[in-house]
């Protein structure tokens, strides 16, 4: 059982290039979500899926897409990188079955717009 | 969404009690009090949670006080794996159940445990 995984760790892309992040999770978790950290400050939601096939927008959602392929695995796509996307992106996902339910996250991945 | 708000920094000696106050005037009825904290380059960790009664789990212990306007995370023993970034956030209302997850962090406490 690893959780919520984040692919890759580690990335840096010029900025106009695209990139997209990869996140699966083995818990059987209907909703998933992708945050963003800049130095300093607390994490903030960009996009959310409360089930497969469904997707919204969250507080920073400009420049972002995302795909929920299916109930494992929730993509997020930069298609022109700017500097500004420098970040470190975290995914999460919660069984939402109960109000109570924790988030899970995974360990992020670092990305660098030059 | 209610918002919460912390201290910056708190300093704690190993084996001591970090009592980490969290202050949320605005909290709804509904609404519930979660602790996440983040180990330096790792996800943040869900500690526990609560919504008007004392909370304890093997990690830490919650108390709320009676009109649910503030709230304090105690580590009992702390150890310096416990220096990290704590976040206290009140969960939104549900809303269909799509709210769930929808948390929003603010900058949280550092916490430093030292020997």
């Amino acid at each position: 059982n690893a959780g919520v995984t984040q692919t890759p760790k580690f990335q840096v892309l010029k900025t106009g290039q695209s990139m997209t992040l990869q996140c699966a999770q083995d818990m059987n978790h209907n909703s998933m979500y992708w945050y963003r950290q800049d130095p300093g400050m607390g994490l903030r939601l960009i996009y959310y899926s409360a089930s497969e096939g469904t997707t919204d927008k969250g507080e920073v959602p400009n420049g972002y897409n995302v795909s929920r392929l299916n109930k494992r695995e929730f993509s997020l796509r930069l298609e022109s990188a700017a500097p500004s996307q420098t970040s470190v992106y975290f995914c999460a996902s919660i069984e939402d079955r109960s109000y109570n339910s924790p988030l899970h996250f995974g360990n992020g991945t670092r990305l660098t717009v030059t | 969404d209610a918002k919460t708000t912390q201290p910056t920094s708190m300093d704690c000696a190993e084996g001591r009690a970090a009592n980490l106050p969290c202050n949320h005037s605005t909290i709804s009825g509904n609404e519930y009090v979660y602790w996440y904290r983040q180990i330096h380059s790792q996800g943040p960790q869900y500690i526990i949670h609560g919504l008007k009664n004392n909370e304890t789990n093997e990690m830490a212990s919650l108390i709320i006080t009676e009109d649910r306007k503030s709230s304090t995370l105690i580590l009992p023993h702390a150890t310096l794996r416990d220096t990290a970034v704590y976040y206290c956030i009140v969960s939104p209302a549900n809303a269909g159940g799509t709210s769930y997850g929808k948390l929003t962090f603010g900058q949280g406490t550092i916490l430093t445990v030292h020997p």
